[in-house]
């Protein structure tokens, strides 16, 4: 059974540029959430989709944004990339299935994303 | 505002020695808390999560962890590392309306093991 996969593993962006990172959940389940984390930090929530919908958002500018497909995968865009970007971003899916609480989540091993 | 609190950044234990992290939350409601471990390079692994009951849960890899409400904290422990349990740790809990999807993460501890 396939874990969470993320693509791609590493990425080296330009100042300006937008870059799309993606994301396939562990199988059977319908919900993801995309976490930034910086070097030395904890991961921070940036959103989470359930259902094609983006269901919650942390404190990130609109510059973030995702879309999740028919097929429960995903993709974080971020545009008009800054420095201050550059961190590992990861993926976690768990399952909704009409309760208020997800089941446990399981993260994908991240996309490194650097700005230069 | 809820907030989770690592005060160890870094830790050194020597191999089969006991271990403790600690971790210190701030949440207005009965929390659901977690502690994950990362390896270099890696995502996140759960090795526990505390939601009610028994304040003792036990994880994998050895863990345990310890609920205690009135300490607001869920320390971490392992009676006897190994070499491998070389890693970050981090505790989570889960963010007001929330789901265990949307959690909120200590600045995490890095555990670093003697031979």
């Amino acid at each position: 059974d396939a874990g969470v996969t993320q693509s791609p593993t590493h990425l080296i962006k330009t100042r300006g540029q937008q870059v799309t990172l993606r994301c396939s959940p562990k199988s059977g389940h319908d919900t993801v959430s995309w976490y930034q984390q910086a070097l030395g930090q904890g991961p921070q929530f940036i959103f989470q989709y359930y259902e094609e919908e983006e269901r919650q958002r942390g404190n990130f500018p609109d510059r973030f944004s995702g879309h999740q497909f028919p097929n429960y995968s995903s993709e974080l865009n971020v545009n008009a990339l800054l420095l201050g970007d550059s961190a590992l971003y990861l993926c976690a899916s768990s399952l909704t299935g009409g309760h208020r609480f997800n089941t446990e989540a399981f993260f994908g091993q991240g996309t490194r994303l650097t700005v230069v | 505002a809820q907030s989770v609190t690592q005060p160890d950044i870094h830790i050194t234990v020597s191999e089969g020695a006991s271990l403790e992290l600690r971790c210190n939350y701030s949440y207005g409601a009965t929390p659901y808390l977690f502690w994950y471990v990362q390896s270099p390079g890696q995502g996140l692994q759960l090795l526990l999560k505390y939601f009610s009951g028994d304040t003792l849960v036990q994880g994998i890899k050895g863990f345990e962890a310890e609920f205690k409400r009135s300490q607001s904290s869920f320390n971490l422990r392992k009676p006897s590392v190994h070499w491998s349990d070389a890693a970050e740790y981090f505790c989570a809990v889960v963010s007001y309306g929330g789901s265990q999807g949307n959690l909120i993460f200590g600045k995490g501890t890095k555990l670093s093991v003697k031979p």
